[in-house]
């Protein structure tokens, strides 16, 4: 069954950097693009942009340019985000996402929990 | 950038009531758009796409309704397990946008 697991929690502080990981499996990764989805405690939910798992190309929201980045282990069906110069305004649950027919999210990862604090 | 103005924010149900969630772009997105459902803790769950289909394994007491700026989903039985949070969410432009959610609790 198609599933995209996700790592686990993270507690990191200002100025630090992360690195979350998605690992797809149950389908073709490169047939389908990986969106990013941000969800600050107890908010709704922000697209922070996506990656073409066949080309490498990331697309960023504008809320997500400069700290942001979308990565690949192709051969390992994994996407990845890593956030630098991490600040509090960070903290937050990071979904990645599958985006069928160009519109909407059919599967979802865990969300990993990104805590930042001092 | 697409706005997406859900209502209400919140409500309370009894069970077997009948819900209706509102959602409405600020301009036509011409039936694409999505509801999902959110569980404390967990990750969103694909309700409806294409504003009325039906996703696999998704009970037939959950429909989807709307066209150009203006839809809904509709639970026509309310139960226990459809305690949660529902969010819509437009599919036609970048960057893709989210309804701020609407909090559904059994009274």
């Amino acid at each position: 069954q198609i599933q995209l697991v996700q790592s686990g929690p993270e507690l990191k502080k200002p100025g630090e950097s992360v690195k979350i990981s998605c690992k797809a499996s149950g389908y073709t990764f490169t047939d389908y693009a990986m969106h990013w989805v941000k969800q600050a405690p107890g908010k709704g939910l922000k697209w922070m942009g996506w990656i073409n798992t066949y080309t490498g190309k990331p697309t960023y929201a504008d809320d997500f340019k400069g700290r942001f980045v979308f990565s690949l282990e192709a051969s390992a069906s994994t996407a990845n985000l890593q956030i630098s110069n991490l600040k509090n305004e960070d903290t937050a649950t990071y979904f990645c996402a599958r985006l069928e027919h160009a519109d909407y999210f059919d599967y979802w990862g865990q969300g990993v929990m990104v805590t930042v604090s001092s | 950038d697409i706005q997406m103005t859900q209502s209400p924010a919140s409500l309370s149900a009894s069970l077997g009531e009948t819900v209706t969630i509102q959602c409405q772009a600020s301009e036509d997105i011409y039936s694409g758009l999505a509801w999902y459902q959110q569980k404390p803790g967990k990750s969103p769950q694909l309700l409806i796409y294409g504003a009325s289909s039906l996703q696999d394994g998704v009970p037939s007491r959950f429909s989807g309704s709307g066209s150009g700026t203006q839809y809904s989903l509709k639970i026509s039985s309310m139960q226990t397990e459809d305690e949660g949070v529902y969010f819509c969410q437009q599919g036609l432009k970048y960057p893709l946008t989210f309804g701020s959610g609407t909090k559904l609790e059994i009274k």
